[in-house]
């Protein structure tokens, strides 16, 4: 049974370049919500998809910033444009149910550093 | 919005030894999550609450859901290296999302 999987793990990019996190739920998962965690702080919601329908984007900064889930395939978190200011770890989590009340389960993150 | 205010941010103690951290709040909570994470993982929750008043445990691991929906705090009883890692309160906000509290980390002595 593989647990969420996020690839890649670090992802090193430069000011003003794209970057790609990809997030494959548990299998029968059919939620997908992303995190960031800032160095020395607690996770702060992003975005809460479902298959092909982004449900709540409400955390996500209003440019640069964008997340799909396809019918097929990963979830994808794309940054575009990269800042210093995004350096971050990105955090996904799956549910086979919408909603936290079981506390999903988070995969290992992605850490990005933008130099 | 909702923040979780956990405490203390830090703690160093003996291998052996019982810990205690809490987490409040300005706004109720209907669900009160634990998570631990270890560095460059993930975290991995390791007790859920639903009732105030909960008292529920998970091996050494003892959690409680305050009375006034609030608040929570969690003890680890005789504390093992093993033990070491960041230790999240999470709050359940509507219905999708939870709320995290700063962590509070563990080291420990041997």
């Amino acid at each position: 049974n593989a647990g969420v999987m996020q690839n890649p793990r670090h992802l090193v990019r430069r000011r003003g370049q794209e970057a790609r996190l990809r997030c494959s739920p548990m299998k029968g998962h059919s939620h997908v919500y992303w995190y960031r965690q800032l160095p020395e702080e607690g996770l702060k919601f992003m975005v809460y998809l479902q298959k092909e329908n982004i449900i709540d984007e409400s955390g996500m900064p209003k440019e640069r910033f964008s997340a799909e889930f396809p019918k097929e395939g990963p979830s994808i978190l794309r940054i575009q444009q990269v800042v210093r200011g995004d350096s971050a770890a990105y955090f996904c989590a799956s549910s086979p149910t919408g909603g936290a009340y079981y506390g999903y389960t988070f995969g290992s993150g992605t850490r990005l550093t933008v130099v | 919005g909702q923040q979780l205010n956990q405490s203390p941010q830090s703690m160093f103690i003996q291998e052996g030894e019982d810990v205690s951290m809490n987490c409040t709040s300005s706004s109720i909570f209907n669900t009160w999550l634990w998570y631990k994470q270890d560095p460059g993982e993930g975290p991995v929750l390791l007790i859920a609450l639903y009732k105030a008043g909960e008292l529920t445990s998970n091996g050494r691991l003892t959690a409680q859901f305050g009375i006034t929906r609030k608040d929570s705090f969690l003890n680890i009883s005789a504390s093992i290296p093993s033990d070491v890692g960041i230790y999240f309160c999470a709050g359940q906000q509507g219905a999708q999302k939870l709320v995290f509290g700063q962590g509070t980390r563990l080291t420990i002595n041997p």
